[in-house]
């Protein structure tokens, strides 16, 4: 079946490290692939997407590139602010319009 | 701006209650989705409507029930609330168009079942 896996949080950093969320997957066919972002207090907003193979998402700095070979989707951003501090999520689209969700991420920056 | 309303942020009701979760959105999408999101667990889908009066079961829809009888709202029914159903639930809508097709999410509402 179609199932997400998100590397295990939290995950805590100090201001302007470089951030590596990792995501992998497993579908059937070629799923689109997403990064969705929650800020405290807040719901989920869509951070970044990938359609296909070797796509690259990107927005607010952050990157993830579709790398089929190894059914990965891993976020990146080169210097982190203290604003990113968030759960993130990686999700894979199943069937027209429904999603799967990994567990999520939190993400500490510390000052 | 595209917004996703939920009828609360908290909410706190007995076992054997009957719950009900409203949501809203301002969009026009044919899309409704309601999530339950647990720790460790992220988001798993309970219910969701591709148009008014129609729905379609989830991962997990036991204990649970929607109704869609207006395209702009989407509401979550516990028949009979459990201590297990004590959770933070997410709303979300989206355009039934296969490239558009960004979910956009209320803010939640954090329900405890005593």
């Amino acid at each position: 079946g179609n199932s997400v896996t998100q590397m295990e949080g939290p995950v805590t950093l100090s201001e302007e490290a470089f951030l590596t969320i990792n995501c992998t997957y497993t579908a059937t066919g070629y799923p689109s692939l997403f990064w969705y972002v929650q800020y405290p207090g807040e719901g989920l907003q869509l951070l970044l997407k990938a359609t296909k193979a070797d796509d690259k998402g990107s927005n607010k700095g952050f990157e993830a590139t579709y790398r089929k070979e190894t059914t990965s989707f891993h976020l990146e951003k080169g210097s982190v602010q203290v604003s990113d501090s968030a759960v993130y999520f990686c999700a894979l689209k199943r069937g027209a319009q429904k999603l799967v969700f990994g567990q999520g991420t939190r993400l500490t920056i510390n000052p | 701006d595209v917004k996703v309303t939920q009828s609360s942020r908290y909410l706190v009701k007995r076992t054997g209650e009957k719950v009900f979760l409203e949501c809203v959105q301002d969009m026009d999408h044919e899309n409704m989705f309601w999530y339950r999101q647990d720790p460790g667990l992220g988001l798993r889908l309970i219910y969701f409507s591709y148009d008014v009066k129609m729905k379609e079961k989830g991962d997990i829809p036991e204990g649970y029930s929607v109704s869609r009888e207006k395209k702009e709202r989407f509401s979550l029914i516990l028949e009979s609330a459990s201590t297990n159903q004590t959770s933070m639930y997410l709303c979300a809508s989206s355009r039934r168009d296969r490239v558009s097709d960004t979910q956009y999410f209320g803010p939640g509402t954090r329900l405890t079942v005593l």
